[in-house]
């Protein structure tokens, strides 16, 4: 069983292009997550999901965009990269919503955005 | 809005016992974790209180006031391994959860 796992392990990239983080888990989880972690300021939500079909936005959402089509697939996407998205992103499943429900994280991205 | 505080190093000796204090303000509570995360890794569950008092796993307890806003991480017998950061997380009234920034936690022998 992998758990989650998340492409590429690390990226450089140009201004302006764009993006695609994949992340996906075989765990059958309801809800997926997005987070950036930046030094000096942790982990930060970018959007999340509670079910397939759904998403939501979180803490720092602007210039990410996110879908999910099914359970397992959660992919973010950067549509015009800027510097200031350079990070490390991790994504993370949890079986539910609920209070207790325990987040699984992925490996993570190291994004460096020139 | 959410508020998580922790400090930001600690340094403990091998065999020894550390403490690592969080306090929190948020809109609603649904519970406190805290995780590990080892340099250049992914975050690892070590514990969930969502009830007042204390959870012991192994070496690992972690205690929860909420009266207080205030819970800690504390760590028995000091490993090397345990170095890494420590990171207080709590679910608020939107049921998200949001990160304290983390406690760096050095090992020496």
């Amino acid at each position: 069983i992998a758990g989650i796992t998340q492409a590429p392990t690390s990226q450089i990239l140009a201004a302006g292009r764009r993006m695609t983080l994949r992340c996906t888990q075989d765990m059958r989880h309801n809800a997926m997550y997005w987070y950036r972690q930046d030094l000096g300021l942790g982990l930060r939500l970018i959007h999340y999901s509670n079910t397939a079909g759904t998403t939501g936005k979180g803490e720092v959402p602007d210039g990410y965009s996110v879908s999910r089509a099914n359970t397992d697939d959660f992919p973010l996407t950067l549509a015009s990269a800027v510097p200031s998205q350079t990070s490390v992103y991790f994504c993370a499943s949890s079986a539910g919503t609920g209070g207790g429900d325990t987040q699984y994280f992925g490996p993570g991205t190291r994004l460096t955005v020139l | 809005g959410q508020n998580i505080d922790q400090p930001t190093e600690m340094t403990a000796t091998e065999g020894a016992i550390v403490q690592i204090n969080c306090t929190y303000q948020t809109s609603g509570f649904n519970g406190l974790f805290w995780y590990q995360q080892h340099a250049g890794e992914a975050p690892t569950f070590l514990s969930y209180n969502v009830l007042d008092g204390l959870e012991e796993k192994g070496r690992f307890s972690s205690f929860l006031s909420r009266s207080k806003g205030y819970s800690y991480l504390l760590l028995k017998e000091l490993q090397m391994k345990d170095s890494a950061s420590y990171l207080c997380a709590v679910t608020g009234g939107s049921y998200q959860l949001t990160f304290g920034k983390g406690t760096k936690l050095s090992v020496i022998p």
